[in-house]
């Protein structure tokens, strides 16, 4: 069966950076994209982006640009997201997703906290 | 980026009544070449990844009970939960995928009284 595997809850500092990471299983990891969504309380859902897991291209929400980073190590089934110069706004939820659409499998999602 | 607007923030009703989630968005998620509105439900229950419930406005995911209607086109578009049951309890957003900036909405959180 598809899974996204999600690596645990993070404690960073303000400035600091963060790389969490998404294994997936149950299928070829080439075939789909990995896009990933940012959920807080107070914004909701919102789309960061997708990587291409064959070419590694990528894709922005103009939002996210600078802040989010989009790797995968295809050996290993495996996407990451960087998060950089940390601020309390980027603390959240943060879930990777099957790139089909709409997106059908979800991880079980990363809890960011962000503070000194 | 297509905004969505959802409506109700929160409702809160009884077993077995119907409930009506609306979502409107602000362009048409109508696509000419298949003929389709690119619209999804998603349920999210409490410590939980959203799930989809419903994609191309009106197709049930597998597994979804029939309970759960979507409907609409263009740019309005309703979830409708016929006899709600207590495992309903929930946050519900829609989301558009016509463009490939993915938006949600803003959610319904649904309690049972």
């Amino acid at each position: 069966q598809v899974q996204l595997q999600q690596s645990g809850a993070e404690l960073a500092k303000p400035g600091s950076s963060v790389k969490i990471s998404c294994k997936a299983s149950g299928y070829t990891f080439t075939s789909y994209y990995i896009s990933w969504i940012k959920q807080t309380t107070g914004q909701g859902l919102e789309y960061i982006g997708y990587i291409n897991t064959g070419s590694g291209g990528t894709n922005y929400n103009e939002k996210f640009k600078g802040k989010a980073t989009l790797t995968v190590d295809k050996s290993s089934s495996t996407a990451f997201m960087q998060l950089s110069s940390l601020t309390p706004d980027d603390s959240a939820v943060y879930y990777c997703a099957r790139g089909e659409l709409p997106p059908l499998y979800w991880g079980q999602g990363v809890m960011v906290t962000v503070s000194s | 980026d297509i905004v969505m607007t959802q409506s109700p923030s929160s409702l809160a009703v009884s077993a077995g009544e119907t409930v009506t989630i609306n979502c409107k968005s602000s362009q048409s998620l109508f696509g000419s070449v298949r003929q389709k509105n690119y619209l999804a439900w998603y349920q999210q229950k409490p410590g939980q990844s959203p799930k989809l419930l419903i994609y191309l406005a009106s197709t049930r995911e597998s597994g979804v009970p029939d309970r759960f209607i979507g409907s609409g086109s263009g740019t309005d578009f309703t979830l409708t939960i016929s006899s709600v049951q207590a495992e309903d309890l929930a946050n519900y957003y829609c989301q558009q995928y016509y463009d490939t900036l993915l938006t949600f909405g803003s959610g319904t959180k649904l309690e049972i009284k």
